[in-house]
């Protein structure tokens, strides 16, 4: 079964710290998705990675920088939070062709004081 | 202007009607467009994608494609109280990595 997991479902850090999200897939996936998900603005797109040590912006990667050092793991860095980035974080993964679908993990709701 | 576009609801629908959940998206290139369903407090799970013109039916649901007015729709028949949550429309263009873009989502509520 598609088994995607996410680091921490609720997390509070403060302003300035360095925060790590970790996702993981165990689906053999080649490309993961970070999203992040505010009222009235959907999902939108962070970074994306599309093989290991591969990575792409999205439309809204200021403030984050991402790692993948292995397949089945891709990271989000919040380099030093700040509160406009309290937010639903969601990491999604796709095995390339075919639907196209992505699957998602349960998300991370980030509260950063 | 923003890319993927829906109507952010609330729909209230009462059990047993068609709930009808409309998408218009900006770019023409894109080729394939997907219906997400969101329970509050989890995250989305694929329930219709559709790549052609035309209908597309799974059950109670139909995915309609209209690509000369760049329109996308999703029909719930036999509404349940159970299908209340947000639906997320997201488009895939032609590149490749599957990047999708996301409306803001439409919230349903079904009333029994």
């Amino acid at each position: 079964d598609v088994k995607v997991t996410q680091s921490s479902r609720y997390l509070v850090k403060r302003t300035g710290e360095k925060v790590f999200l970790e996702c993981v897939q165990d689906m053999d996936h080649e490309n993961m998705f970070w999203y992040r998900q505010d009222p009235g603005l959907g999902l939108r797109l962070i970074y994306f990675s599309y093989d290991v040590k591969m990575k792409e912006k999205g439309d809204i990667p200021e403030g984050y920088s991402v790692s993948r050092e292995k397949k089945e793991r891709f990271s989000l860095i919040l380099e030093s939070a700040s509160t406009n980035q309290t937010s639903m974080y969601l990491c999604a993964s796709r095995l390339p062709g075919g639907v196209n679908e992505q699957f998602f993990g349960p998300g991370t709701r980030l509260t950063v004081l | 202007q923003k890319e993927v576009e829906q109507n952010s609801g609330p729909l209230s629908v009462p059990e047993g009607a068609i709930a009808s959940l409309n998408c218009t998206y900006s770019d023409r290139g894109s080729q394939s467009f997907f219906w997400y369903r969101q329970y509050s407090g989890k995250s989305p799970e694929l329930i219709m994608f559709i790549y052609s013109n035309g209908d597309k039916e799974d059950g109670r649901f139909t995915a309609q494609l209209n690509k000369a007015s760049q329109y996308v729709s999703l029909l719930i028949r036999d509404s349940q109280p159970s299908d209340s949550a947000t639906y997320l429309c997201a488009v895939a263009g032609g590149t490749s990595y599957g990047k999708l873009t996301f409306g803001q989502g439409t919230i349903l509520t079904v009333h029994p």
